[in-house]
């Protein structure tokens, strides 16, 4: 059964510092995503990762997958106010249903 | 535009008094996802759809079931609603195969059960 987990739960850092969220699945999984949530809000996609070693950057976020260590990481270059959210990974399993299983999410508190 | 809309974006309901939310997508994606999400918490899979193949989680709990009459619509039927169903509840949507990447969200129904 396909299972993931963020760490840490929270996070909470100054404006301007750098921090990395981690995501480890339990098994194979055939792609892993990225979502933003702010507070009463729905799901932002941020990032889609589907190979070993795929990285992909958008403004102060940075995404990676290592698929042999079932692993992905967000990177928060010099964090500003605005990132804080709560931020989600989620694997889509390997079977042909398809099942997309989330994190618990990692929510960023950025201070100014 | 709204690819995963959803509705009604806010529902209340008597406590016990049937209720359906709606999805509706315009990407024709061959994969329908339901998630409930409570407050602080990750959202949890209540059950997908791959084409008409209907995936039922195991810990879904009876109460809660789905209709997908075509590729564009997708409903969520609470049959007896109790105080613990309330929740947003999301709708996602995917198209599967090599390199279908995206899985959009719909803004999600909260629902209030009085």
């Amino acid at each position: 059964e396909l299972k993931v987990e963020q760490n840490p739960l929270f996070l909470s850092m100054q404006e301007g510092k750098n921090y990395t969220i981690y995501c480890n699945y339990s098994t194979t999984s055939d792609r892993l995503y990225w979502y933003r949530q702010d507070p009463g809000k729905s799901l932002e996609s941020l990032f889609v990762l589907l190979s070993n070693g795929a990285v992909k950057q958008e403004g102060r976020l940075m995404a990676s997958l290592d698929t042999k260590a079932r692993l992905s990481t967000l990177h928060i270059t010099a964090a500003v106010h605005d990132l804080s959210a709560t931020y989600f990974c989620a694997a889509l399993g390997s079977s042909n249903t398809g099942k997309l299983i989330f994190g618990q999410g990692t929510t960023l508190q950025v201070k100014p | 535009d709204a690819m995963v809309i959803q509705n009604p974006r806010y529902q209340v309901t008597q406590f016990g008094k049937p209720v359906t939310l709606s999805c509706s997508q315009t990407l024709n994606h061959n994969v329908m996802y339901w998630y409930q999400q409570k407050s602080s918490q990750a959202p949890k899979l209540l059950f997908h759809y791959y084409d008409k193949d209907f995936n039922n989680e195991a810990d879904t709990p009876d109460n809660f079931q789905s209709r997908r009459p075509n590729t564009s619509f997708c409903f969520l039927d609470i049959r007896s609603p109790g105080l613990g169903d309330a929740a947003m509840y999301l709708c996602a949507t995917r198209l599967s195969g090599q390199g279908n990447t995206e899985a959009f969200f719909g803004q999600g129904t909260r629902l209030t059960v009085v």
